[in-house]
């Protein structure tokens, strides 16, 4: 079946601006996560939904990140004021709730590029 | 925050070569997973473990979740140049909350020369 997908695959944005990520989840899949890696780095974890809420957005590293996830399914990563450190690709990720909860299934990333 | 110790941080290895990754916590972790990246992809889970001393195998890949619950290692055997890439472990930490975001080690490169 098809997996996780994310959109746009690269942005470029200036500084100050704001961009819209989008990331649609294995089907069936209730749990969804977003991370954020940066250049030769690890992945960091930045907010996570069970259904449509959000029980856990301590790692969003600042007020201009906010995420929404709305039916069930599709959520958006929304970064206000774009600065240069937010640069990174931003990964999403889900998982079922059936069976094991841990295995969390990757999509491809979205290249942001802040000028 | 939690923050897992992974190494090493490349290997250059011939192809045949056997492999040995670890990671490494100072805290309890629930749940090791292995993940594989490759350039311009997202991460691929390649084994899960969810029991102290399992050990458990994918093809020619093997791994095992420590006893002490705070390390895990991944072996590839008889590596090919497909094994190019990034790997990664991963944890969830003992908090009991279920579905929390992973605690990721920063990656072993691994690097296979002809």
């Amino acid at each position: 079946g098809a997996g996780v997908s994310q959109s746009p695959s690269n942005k470029v944005t200036e500084k100050g601006k704001d961009v819209e990520l989008r990331c649609d989840p294995i089907s069936g899949h209730t749990a969804l996560y977003w991370y954020r890696q940066s250049l030769g780095q690890g992945l960091e974890f930045l907010i996570y939904f069970q259904g449509n809420s959000a029980p856990d957005k301590s790692g969003l590293p600042s007020d201009r990140f906010s995420a929404e996830r709305t039916g069930g399914s599709v959520s958006t990563l929304t970064i206000q004021r774009t600065q240069q450190e937010d640069s990174a690709v931003y990964l999403c990720a889900s998982s079922s709730r059936t069976g094991v909860t841990y295995e969390q299934y990757f999509g491809p990333g979205t290249r942001l590029t802040v000028t | 925050g939690q923050q897992l110790n992974q190494s090493p941080q490349s290997m250059f290895i011939q192809e045949g070569e056997d492999v040995s990754m670890n990671c490494t916590s100072s805290s309890i972790f629930n749940t090791w997973l292995w993940y594989k990246q490759d350039p311009g992809e997202g991460p691929v889970l390649l084994i899960a473990l969810y029991k102290a001393g399992e050990l458990t195998s994918n093809g020619r890949l093997t791994a095992q979740f420590g006893i002490t619950r705070k390390d895990s290692f991944l072996n590839i055997s008889a590596s090919i140049p497909s094994d190019v890439g990034i790997y990664f472990c991963a944890g969830q930490p003992y908090s009991g909350g279920g579905a929390d975001g992973l605690t990721f080690g920063k990656g072993t490169h691994l690097i296979i020369q002809p």
